[in-house]
């Protein structure tokens, strides 16, 4: 079946640092590839997307390069700030699109 | 803006108790509604796929009879915990998506249970 594996955490970071947080996956066929991000307390924020090889998904100065030769999807951040303090699971939408499959979540915890 | 509202976003009660819990979107119908549960500083678990106008489906492992699940409408499921004893309390949280391929599923800002 589908998974995803992501770097476990937590991730400690001082601000301004560069962020990367790594995420693969398995799956059969062509599925689309999201990153989302849990404050504490909270549901979870759609941060970014991709739906096919090659697309670049970005927000908030977060961004992710679907590439399926190495079938990764690494979370990326030139600067990071006390803000994005947060739990970033990476997931994976099957063909169907019924089926979404999360990694275990990386916390990322940035000091001042 | 949210585009799934989940209420309530906080229960606590006492052991023996039935706990509803709605989920809805707001903007859009969805066919299809996802339930979660997460244990502390884990990921998210998929309890059920919340069908309209049919049943649901469930994954392996988690008990129809204690999380029943109705979908009333296109923007509308419930999650009701029967019965609920301490071992269920948990954080909870629906999905919905938009028809469409690649379409991201929209969260709920989910509920915190505590039985007591």
């Amino acid at each position: 079946g589908d998974s995803v594996t992501q770097m476990e955490g937590p991730v400690t970071l001082s601000e301004e640092a560069f962020l990367t947080i790594n995420c693969t996956y398995t799956a059969t066929g062509y599925p689309s590839l999201f990153w989302y991000v849990q404050y504490p307390g909270e549901g979870l924020q759609l941060l970014l997307k991709a739906t096919k090889a090659d697309d670049k998904g970005s927000n908030k100065g977060f961004e992710a390069t679907y590439r399926k030769e190495t079938t990764s999807f690494h979370l990326e951040k030139g600067s990071v700030q006390v803000s994005d303090s947060a739990v970033y699971f990476c997931a994976l939408l099957n063909n169907a699109g019924n089926m979404l499959t999360f990694g275990g979540g990386t916390r990322l915890m940035v000091k001042p | 803006g949210a585009v799934v509202s989940q209420h309530p976003s906080r229960v606590i009660c006492k052991s023996g108790t039935s706990v509803k819990i709605e989920c809805r979107s707001l903007d859009f119908q969805a066919t299809t509604m996802f339930w979660y549960r997460q244990f502390p500083k884990q990921s998210l678990m998929l309890m059920a796929t919340s069908n309209e106008g049919s049943k649901a489906t469930y994954e392996q492992g988690v008990e129809k009879d204690k999380f029943l699940i109705n979908h009333a409408s296109l923007t509308l499921s419930t999650l009701t915990v029967t019965s609920a004893h301490p071992e269920d309390s948990s954080f909870y949280i629906c999905s919905a998506s938009r028809q469409g391929v690649g379409q991201p599923q929209h969260f709920g800002d989910g509920t915190r249970l505590s039985i007591l």
